[in-house]
């Protein structure tokens, strides 16, 4: 059975960091993409940046948060990881590891993890 | 980039159906689209792909009462026999080469 565990989230003030953790099980992580979705409250889904499966080092992010956030995977480790830096209040949200199918559709969501940019 | 277009809200009455539609942008009306559900206070969960040619494949354990279809450059998500629990968020998905969208979202409510 997929799971996908998010870790990391918590409360951090305008122009901070924070880094997301994703600690995957019951597949193999290397084989892949991954993804991580945001949704502000009463919001709907954002999508915010993915990272290539089969040993790809591909990286893709939203507008909205390119050049302020990195994704990266350690694929001995299971997990993937989402680097927020230059944090903006609009960044509010809970972020919620998913899994790809292939380079598709997502077929698996963790349970999500709350950021909230406050001062 | 690709932008998918919902109705915002819907409802229906316990035990009967409903189709929710999700619509493609311009020129990408053979692309692949999923579908998630969002119960209140949950994660997002995958229901099922849907292709343009009409054809789906429906992630596990998911109701026997949930299907998809097609038809030109919009994508459905039927649920028969509506029940409590289907009142949720259902959102579709799509993507390209550098980029995923979702549509908005559609809220819909059991009677």
């Amino acid at each position: 059975e997929v799971q996908l565990l998010e870790s990391g989230g918590g409360l951090v003030q305008p122009g901070g960091s924070l880094k997301l953790s994703c600690a995957a099980s019951g597949f193999t992580l290397s084989s892949y993409a991954m993804r991580w979705v945001r949704q502000a409250p009463g919001k709907g889904l954002e999508w915010v940046s993915s990272i290539s499966g089969s040993g790809g080092v591909n990286t893709h992010y939203a507008d909205s948060v390119r050049d302020r956030f990195t994704i990266s995977r350690d694929n001995s480790k299971n997990t993937v990881y989402l680097q927020m830096s230059s944090l903006r209040v609009e960044d509010t949200a809970v972020y919620y590891c998913s899994k790809g199918h292939g380079g598709s559709w997502t077929d698996s969501w963790g349970q999500g993890t709350l950021v909230t940019v406050s001062s | 980039q690709p932008v998918l277009t919902q109705s915002s809200s819907a409802s229906a009455s316990l035990g009967s159906s409903v189709k929710l539609t999700c619509t493609l942008s311009s020129g990408l009306s053979t692309s692949i689209i999923a579908w998630h559900q969002q119960q209140p206070g949950k994660a997002p969960r995958y229901l099922m792909k849907v292709e343009s040619s009409g054809s789906y494949n429906k992630g596990s354990g998911v109701p026997d009462r949930f299907s998809g279809s097609t038809s030109g450059a919009d994508r459905y998500l039927t649920i028969s026999n509506l029940q409590f629990e289907d009142e949720a968020d259902y959102y579709c998905e799509t993507w390209d080469s550098n980029t995923r969208v979702f549509g908005g979202g559609t809220k819909l409510t059991v009677l």
